[in-house]
């Protein structure tokens, strides 16, 4: 399997501007994470699904930010209008439901908002 | 609450001697105990984990850590240390029964590794 595939790398926008960020997990995993990571707040769970269906939106910092997931096999987390303080890697992650069952990240996006 | 600490902000080792980053955890019940690397832009790599057991570990690129029920600790270790050794590390931990379907972990802030030649 190729890992949780994650795309753009990196992405520079301007502020006010739509960005969209795009996920395919591991197949046959059915939970889905996105995480964002700055040096201030370190690692921060956004929102989680599973089988497709948001459990836990409790991260989400504002309403700017949305995520869906339309199938098993893509999910996007999108930010609208983006602002300078969302730059940041967005990590997406997936595993399967077992609590004790390793979860795998994607090597991130890398978000600049100027 | 539960939670996981991660006491020190950076480690320096020498290459060639042991190395120890430390988590300890606090959690109602039983705890999965996970530690992931991540190297310069790069993603989270998963290192090893403690379900149930020996309370010795053994995981990827010859790190190894143990369960401390008693001082609910989970200390990443490694007896000799390389200079590719140097990223950032993370404990995380996990509860074995959830109510529902929550599958959080609860992350620690890291740890910075650097190992010098």
């Amino acid at each position: 399997d190729a890992g949780v595939i994650q795309s753009p790398r990196h992405e520079v926008t301007e502020m006010g501007q739509e960005v969209t960020l795009r996920c395919k997990p591991i197949s046959g995993h059915d939970y889905l994470f996105w995480y964002r990571q700055t040096m201030m707040r370190g690692l921060e769970l956004l929102i989680y699904f599973n089988n497709n269906v948001p459990i836990d939106d409790s991260g989400m910092p504002e309403d700017r930010f949305s995520a869906k997931m339309p199938n098993a096999s893509f999910s996007t987390l999108k930010i609208q209008p983006s602002e300078p303080r969302d730059s940041a890697v967005y990590f997406c992650a997936s595993g399967f439901q077992r609590p004790g069952n390793t979860i795998y990240f994607g090597e991130g996006s890398w978000l600049t908002v100027v | 609450a539960q939670s996981v600490a991660q006491p020190e902000d950076q480690v320096n080792v020498a290459e060639g001697n042991p190395l120890t980053v430390k988590c300890t955890y606090s959690v109602s019940g039983n705890p999965y105990l996970f530690w992931y690397v991540q190297y310069p832009n790069r993603g989270l790599q998963f290192l090893l984990k403690y379900i149930t057991g020996d309370n010795l570990v053994k995981g990827s690129y010859g790190f190894e850590a143990e369960f401390n029920k008693s001082q609910t600790s989970f200390h990443l270790k490694k007896p000799s240390a390389l200079v590719s050794d140097s990223a950032l590390y993370f404990c995380a931990v996990s509860l074995e029964f959830n109510a529902g379907n929550n599958r959080k972990l609860i992350w620690g802030l890291g740890t910075s590794l650097a190992v010098n030649p």
